[in-house]
């Protein structure tokens, strides 16, 4: 059965720490992997990954896919408290609408 | 504003009662979801419409009743709830069907409560 499997599940940092959230994944079909933050109500995209290796880098957030291992982390550098959220990890298919989701990683970044 | 409008944000409904959630997005986007999101859990995907008829049906309960009568707007009809279907339902659309891609564009979604 396909899975996401996100962690840790939750994480507790100071301002300016750097922190690396995990997704892995076991999905047939694999099209592509997407991360998402979700503050309060509505999940934002961040990232779209398809191949391997490339890092993908908005700011102080970048991210990377490894296809052979099959997850995907994503880096926050120099936290700031505007970063506390749950990032969403999910995983499509080809032709399949179904989008795997994890259960996400509660990240607080203290002052 | 996230170019998806969900309303009302918060409803609170007995057991026996029937109400409904709507959803419209003015991205013109051609497919839409609806998503539940429990306490703890992945989010779950119930129903997915792409140019207004629907693709999926993941299981879903005969309690919750989609309707979208064009791509632009979405309804979760809901009846007979049970306690344990209290969580945030949250609608999404994208460009294109299945995210793979176009990424999803979430609403804010409505907190239901079942008493």
């Amino acid at each position: 059965e396909d899975k996401v499997v996100q962690s840790p599940l939750s994480l507790v940092v100071h301002e300016g720490d750097t922190v690396t959230l995990n997704c892995s994944y076991e999905v047939t079909n694999f099209r592509s992997l997407l991360w998402y933050k979700q503050e309060k109500k509505a999940p934002t995209f961040l990232f779209m990954l398809t191949s391997s290796g490339i890092e993908k880098k908005s700011g102080r957030l970048s991210s990377i896919l490894d296809k052979k291992e099959l997850f995907s982390i994503l880096n926050i550098t120099a936290t700031q408290t505007g970063d506390s959220a749950v990032y969403l990890c999910a995983v499509t298919p080809y032709n399949n609408n179904d989008m795997r989701f994890g259960a996400g990683t509660r990240l607080t970044v203290k002052p | 504003e996230t170019g998806v409008t969900q309303t009302p944000r918060h409803l609170v409904m007995g057991m026996t009662n029937k109400k409904s959630l709507k959803c419209e997005q003015h991205l013109g986007h051609n497919a839409m979801y609806w998503y539940k999101q429990s306490a703890k859990k992945p989010l779950e995907l119930m129903f997915v419409y792409n140019f207004k008829e629907q693709t999926e049906n993941n299981s879903v309960p005969s309690r919750f009743s989609p309707e979208c009568p064009n791509s632009s707007h979405l309804f979760l009809h809901l009846h007979t709830l049970q306690p344990e279907d209290s969580a945030l339902y949250l609608c999404a659309s994208s460009q294109d069907l299945g995210q793979g891609n176009s990424p999803l564009h979430f609403g804010n979604g409505t907190r239901l409560t079942v008493t």
